[in-house]
Formats: structure tokens, C-alpha cells, sequence
């Protein structure tokens, strides 16, 4: 299956810092990519589409200044969570629609945020 | 309308016993519903998927189950073994790629 990568897969921060997560297609060019955040034990809670070259679509309640997603190329999905606090903490995972596929979604492995 | 509902929440089986796990949604729109396996720390991994023209599917020691007019489709997994511990998602999809996950179900399969 096509692969999708994220990076950092931790990272820890002090509370009003930014952090940025990357989510990269690696074998497969990806127009629309999803962001999912997942707390302990729980189901996956889809934050936010982007699109390539478009603004991101926010699902309600999700705040769009808080988590700023950018999709500048077909291959990559930003999300930079800011002024991060306490209850940012969370696991954060990409998710990107492959071309080829038939309503199949790749999954990347997910990145753990602490903020202190 | 949007929800997928799964059940159990957890799940213990003996080696080489049979896991099932169901779910059930409201919404006829939908038209792809895939199994996702993930474990503790990972993404999840797409195990095995089926469309609501067919009754059954099978890969290896997974099935899934899918009963239209009922609404309802489960994952059956055969032989189960320790090695396939971890949580499952259900989901559901209609003309997007906007799924709806189910609650999960954390399996455990004891040696």
C-alpha cells in the first residue's frame, strides 16, 4: 500500500511555543490529506481536509487559528499547532487519499504532542 | 445520522478462537466500510474493506460481514492470535473520504 510518513512522531514543548507536524505522501502524490487528533483510548476525531494549493476545510468546533494547516505541494500537509497549551496534548495523525486508490485511506503513524 | 456505532468496547479471546466485532450505521448514503487495525503508539492500518454490493469478504483470517438491509457489518477474525492484540476501527464512508470511525474495540488475545 502507498505510504505516508509523519515526522516528528514525538515531541515535547513548553505551553505558548508552536509546533509544527509533518505529514508527507511518499510514494504517491496526494491532492487532499486529512488530520485527525485521537486522545487515549479514544476514536479518532477528524480536525481538518486540506487541499493542495487551497485553504484547509475546518470541521466544527475546531479552532482554525489554533491549528493552522497549509498544503503547499502534492506530496506534503503541515499542521502547526499554536501557542500550544496543556490541553493541546493529544495524538495528532495525517491521513492522504492515494490517486490510484478506491476510497482507500492511508494512514501516517501518528505524532505524539506534550506541551508542558 | 453521521454515527457509526461498534461494539464491544473490549474483547478477550483465547488463542486460536474466533474475535468478533460489530458495527452498525444509519446513514444510506454510505458505500465503503473499512477495518482499521492500530496499535498502541501507530496510525492506523487499513485490514480489509468491503462495498454493500457484496455480502462477504475475505483476506486471510479476516472476513467481513456486511448485512445491508440490517445496516450492520462486523470483522471476524479467525484463528485469532496474540500477535493480533490491538484496537479496531470500524468506518464508514459515502462518496468522500470524509470517514466516520467507530468507538473502537480493544482486543486482546490471551496465549
Amino acid at each position: 500500500g502507498a505510504v505516508v510518513s509523519q515526522h516528528p512522531s514525538r515531541v515535547i514543548c513548553k505551553s505558548g511555543t508552536s509546533v509544527k507536524i509533518e505529514c508527507r505522501s511518499l510514494d504517491f502524490q496526494a491532492t487532499t490529506m486529512f488530520w485527525y487528533r485521537q486522545f487515549p483510548k479514544k476514536s479518532l476525531m477528524l480536525m481538518a481536509t486540506s487541499n493542495e494549493g487551497s485553504k484547509a476545510t475546518y470541521e466544527q468546533g475546531v479552532e482554525k487559528d489554533k491549528f493552522l494547516i497549509n498544503h503547499a505541494s502534492l506530496t506534503l500537509s503541515t499542521l502547526t499547532v499554536t501557542s500550544a497549551h496543556p490541553e493541546d496534548s493529544s495524538f495528532y495523525i495525517c491521513s492522504a487519499v492515494s490517486g490510484s486508490s478506491t476510497g482507500e485511506l492511508f494512514f501516517g503513524e501518528g505524532s505524539r504532542l506534550t506541551v508542558l | 445520522q453521521q454515527q457509526v456505532k461498534q461494539s464491544p468496547q473490549s474483547l478477550i479471546v483465547q488463542k486460536g478462537g474466533i474475535s468478533i466485532i460489530n458495527c452498525a450505521y444509519e446513514n444510506t448514503a454510505f458505500d465503503y466500510f473499512p477495518w482499521y487495525q492500530q496499535f498502541p503508539g501507530k496510525g492506523p492500518a487499513l485490514l480489509i474493506a468491503i462495498r454493500p454490493d457484496v455480502s462477504e469478504k475475505k483476506e486471510g483470517r479476516f472476513t467481513i460481514s456486511f448485512n445491508k438491509s440490517a445496516k450492520q457489518f462486523s470483522l471476524h477474525i479467525m484463528d485469532s492470535q496474540p500477535g493480533d492484540s490491538a484496537t479496531y476501527f470500524c468506518a464508514a464512508s459515502g462518496g468522500t473520504y470524509k470517514y466516520i470511525f467507530g468507538t473502537g474495540t480493544r482486543l486482546k488475545v490471551l496465549a
